[in-house]
């Protein structure tokens, strides 16, 4: 059975503070791994794809990092507006229909 | 203008009423699904909607029914509400059934069964 495990659950930060989120998984064949921010009462919000290890993304204040059993999401210099869960998922399996399979998600918390 | 628009945006009810939430996109994808929610943020998949194909069915209950009258609408019925079915409710959109990974949210349907 896929697995994701993101940590840590909960992040607090000064604005300015650079850190990274975790995202580990275990998955049969591994078809891409996506990061989402969601916000409060809210749908999430696709950031990132990820295919094979080594592949790198930015956005902004965002770089996420793919190797073969884990993925980072570095924040660098992040303001309050970063503030957010944010999740990882991963597709795996057959070519069509294929589901993702999401972690907890990080909840991040960027003070002013 | 909304690309993903789910209805009702909550929705409180007794055990056993039975109920509905509706959800439409504007953006021309062919793929739709419903994700649930729990109180501890995990989301699922429950079902995906190929052009009004069903391609994914998870292990929900019986008392879940998934419609899809056409490929821009997917509406989720529940029979014989339990508490546990409390929750939040996502749609979500993709281009095609290949392409799930950037899928389109909708902002959700927050279900509460007392």
């Amino acid at each position: 059975e896929d697995q994701v495990t993101q940590s840590p659950e909960a992040l607090r930060l000064q604005e300015g503070e650079s850190s990274s989120l975790n995202c580990s998984y275990t998955v049969s064949g591994l078809r891409g791994l996506f990061w989402y921010r969601q916000d409060p009462g809210k749908g999430p919000e696709f950031l990132f794809t990820l295919y094979s290890a080594g592949e790198e993304k930015e956005k902004e204040r965002l770089k996420a990092t793919l190797t073969k059993k884990e993925s980072f999401l570095h924040i660098t210099a992040p303001k309050p507006e970063d503030s957010a869960t944010y999740l990882c998922a991963v597709q795996a399996g057959e070519t069509s229909g294929s589901r993702l399979t999401f972690g907890e998600g990080t909840q991040l918390t960027v003070n002013p | 203008d909304t690309a993903v628009s789910q209805t009702p945006k909550y929705l409180v009810t007794q055990m056993g009423n039975d109920k509905s939430i509706k959800c439409e996109q504007n953006l021309g994808h062919d793929t739709m699904y419903w994700y649930k929610q729990d109180s501890k943020k995990f989301l699922k998949i429950m079902f995906s909607y190929n052009n009004k194909e069903l391609i994914i069915n998870e292990t929900v209950p019986n008392r879940f029914s998934p419609k899809s009258p056409d490929k821009a609408h997917l509406n989720l019925h529940i029979n014989s509400l339990e508490l546990g079915d409390s929750a939040v409710y996502f749609c979500a959109s993709s281009l095609t059934p290949t392409n799930t990974g950037e899928l389109f949210f909708g902002e959700g349907s927050r279900l509460t069964v007392l």
